[in-house]
């Protein structure tokens, strides 16, 4: 089993919000850890846009706009990427990543369609 | 500003070593672990292995210890070196800390 999985795809409209889901094995308890997010667009690399442990301990990508937001779903051991007021350029690939003993962990990544 | 800059070959024969730089400016390279991630073709991200300023570094055990990841401080370069590579090498490289991504330098294996 994967230590993370993302849906491979979300579709969503213009203007409502989307939710990305990044669930965490079961050995591995989402409490523990600080889930990244990064937003990957064709033919660019990947661009930081948050962290988040807590609410208490989060950080926001530089120029990253606040309807991106990270939170927890305990009861489902998963990190949340919430984008509200989805706009046509948020089309992207999104990927989760934990730190897990000194080393990168990444999803399989969602790709989230606006239509 | 922070930038990132890979460079190398962008053909590399099968069997052979792939060596790749990344040259860092903008911010303190003694202040994050320094990554190499790549990216196979219409596929997600793969971390490769890390490497923090005191010489610290990590692999991804896939790689069958293949990979070697060093650190100039001096010149600001990071490294990459992989060993007998093969076509599923292929892809594109990036350089990255947690923050900060450099574009990538794509990497074909072929003969």
């Amino acid at each position: 089993q994967a230590v993370l999985t993302q849906p491979s795809s979300l579709s969503a409209s213009p203007g409502a919000s989307a939710s990305l889901t990044c669930t965490l094995r079961s050995d591995i308890n989402v409490g523990a850890f600080r889930i990244y997010w990064y937003q990957q667009k064709p033919g660019s690399p990947p661009q930081f846009l948050l962290k988040y442990k807590s609410d208490s301990d989060k950080e926001q990508g530089s120029g990253v706009p606040r309807r991106f937001s990270g939170s927890k779903d305990a009861s489902a051991n998963a990190g949340i990427l919430l984008i509200s007021g989805l706009q046509p350029e948020d089309e992207a690939d999104y990927y989760c990543m934990i730190w897990q003993s000194s080393t990168w962990v990444f999803g399989g990544g969602t790709k989230l369609t606006v239509l | 500003q922070v930038q990132l800059q890979e460079s190398g070959p962008g053909l590399v024969r099968p069997s052979e070593t792939l060596a790749l730089t990344c040259t860092v400016s903008g911010v303190s390279i003694y202040s994050y672990y320094w990554s190499w991630v790549r990216q196979s073709p219409g596929k997600g991200l793969e971390w490769i292995g890390n490497i923090y300023f005191g010489g610290t570094t990590n692999y991804n055990p896939s790689l069958a210890s293949r990979g070697t990841i060093s650190l100039d401080t001096s010149q600001r370069q990071l490294s990459l070196q992989l060993t007998s590579v093969t076509a599923a090498d292929t892809g594109v490289y990036y350089c990255a800390c947690e923050d900060f991504w450099g574009q990538g330098t794509l990497v074909t294996v072929s003969s």
